[in-house]
């Protein structure tokens, strides 16, 4: 148990559905993250929310839309999405938003691992 | 050409040896991540160190920062710490973004 989940773990979708992966962590942290892992390279940030507020978007497309109701919990709203788009979507939280500190590692979850069709 | 470098890209060794994975990395850092990829997906944070060294079981972890250079071993391996390793650095001035190395893959044989 990581202390981070994350649903589902696989999902296959068309370029023309609407879909939403789920992020909880019980971890009681302030900050969460959503990343994107493509094969052969280096894990992307995508977006962070830092109690609750989004304060960094990395250049992301619009057809990914990320939610945060609250501290625990982090949506990312998928529609028409492209082939490319398929990769390992994970989801991470810190106790707070400054990852230079020594007492703030990142938590991972599983990861949902996405194919576009 | 990435900030942040790892080598080798792909490791196989024998149960029992002795492992080292480099990380390399060319601009100015506040803190150093060691991560544990199992082939599930989930990410396990194994070290975060500024200087020195820490030690977690078999695991090591060192950094030089006038080298600008990292090294996680590993000792006495076993077939369940096969996993790709990964490499990330807090970058000074801009400490809020992880920038990843593109991991090393370490597969250890019975």
């Amino acid at each position: 148990e990581t202390g981070v989940t994350q649903t589902p773990r696989h999902l296959v979708m068309g370029m023309t559905n609407k879909k939403s992966l789920k992020c909880e962590q019980h971890l009681g942290h302030n900050a969460m993250y959503w990343y994107k892992q493509s094969a052969k390279k280096p894990l992307e940030l995508m977006f962070v929310y830092n109690f609750k507020e989004q304060t960094e978007n990395n250049s992301v497309p619009s057809r990914f839309s990320p939610e945060c109701p609250n501290s625990s919990h982090l949506f990312l709203h998928l529609h028409t999405l492209q082939p490319e788009d398929s990769a390992l979507y994970l989801c991470a939280s810190s106790q707070e938003y400054s990852l230079s500190t020594k007492n703030s590692p990142l938590h991972f979850g599983n990861g949902t691992r996405l194919t576009v069709t | 050409k990435n900030e942040v470098e790892q080598s080798p890209q792909n490791l196989t060794a024998q149960e029992g040896e002795f492992i080292t994975i480099n990380c390399s990395y060319s601009v100015g850092i506040s803190a150093l991540h060691w991560l544990q990829q199992h082939p599930g997906g989930g990410i396990v944070s194994l070290f975060m160190l500024s200087s020195g060294k820490k030690k977690h079981g078999r695991l090591i972890a060192t950094i030089n920062i006038q080298e600008k250079h990292s090294s996680l071993h590993i000792t006495a391996s076993h077939p369940r710490d096969s996993a790709v390793y990964i490499c990330a650095v807090g970058v000074s001035g801009s400490a809020r973004q992880l920038t990843f190395g593109s991991g090393t893959q370490l597969t250890v044989l019975p």
